[in-house]
């Protein structure tokens, strides 16, 4: 099965970008990446999702490498309201995901 | 549009009871899972549906069963209750490539 490494914690200051790594060097050519966040008390909500290019949309931009071992989620400007913990997971066959501890990420003001 | 519905919102059930969580989407998504999240902890896969009639067993279906009888449908359905069982279990669905939707939760407690 895939497997994703992501650091523990990561801290940013308030409007600064922030750049959450993410390695997944043993998924398939075919396995799309995507990125969750879970605020505090709440489920789970989709970020964005990408397969071989880099992706933007209006919450954040995803930059997949080249040999596609590693991608990064970049926030352009972090707020406190994107204080959460961050998660990177591979799209599995039936469109399963299976959730690691993720990236917890605090917005210092 | 309501998006995923999870009913109900907190339970309490004593060890040995049996319920159903109820998830209902409404946005015509073929694919559905259920997960469970322990205090402190990432989710876990329970079960997964893609598309109605077909379901298949995640990281920890022990315990639990589900089915799959209509589109907009998944429920969940603890067989015997046990204290382990003891989490927030979180319903979800998606189109075959999009991100998925997740319901607000059911808080369960197993006393």
């Amino acid at each position: 099965d895939a497997k994703t490494t992501q650091p523990n914690s990561m801290e940013s200051n308030e409007e600064e970008p922030v750049h959450l790594p993410c390695n997944h060097s043993t998924i398939s050519g075919t396995d799309y990446i995507h990125w969750y966040r879970q605020l505090p008390s709440q489920g789970p909500e989709y970020v964005i999702h990408g397969l071989t290019s880099n992706v933007n949309n209006r919450m954040a931009s995803l930059a997949i490498a080249e040999d596609r071992k590693s991608s990064t989620l970049i926030l352009h400007r972090a707020t406190l309201r994107d204080a959460a913990v961050y998660y990177c997971i591979p799209r599995l066959t039936g469109n399963q995901f299976y959730f690691g501890t993720g990236t917890s990420l605090t917005v210092i003001p | 549009n309501a998006g995923v519905t999870q009913t109900p919102k907190f339970q309490v059930l004593k060890t040995g009871q049996s319920m159903t969580l109820q998830c209902a989407q409404d946005m015509n998504h073929e694919y559905m899972s259920w997960y469970r999240q322990d205090p402190g902890m990432g989710l876990r896969l329970i079960h997964y549906s893609v598309g109605a009639g077909i379901t298949d067993q995640g990281e920890v279906p022990n315990g639990y069963n589900v089915s799959r009888s209509t589109t907009e449908d998944f429920p969940l359905r603890l067989l015997s209750a046990a204290p382990s069982q003891t989490s927030v279990y979180f319903c979800a669905s998606s189109y075959s490539l999009g991100g998925y939707t997740f319901g607000s939760g059911t808080r369960l407690t197993v006393v």
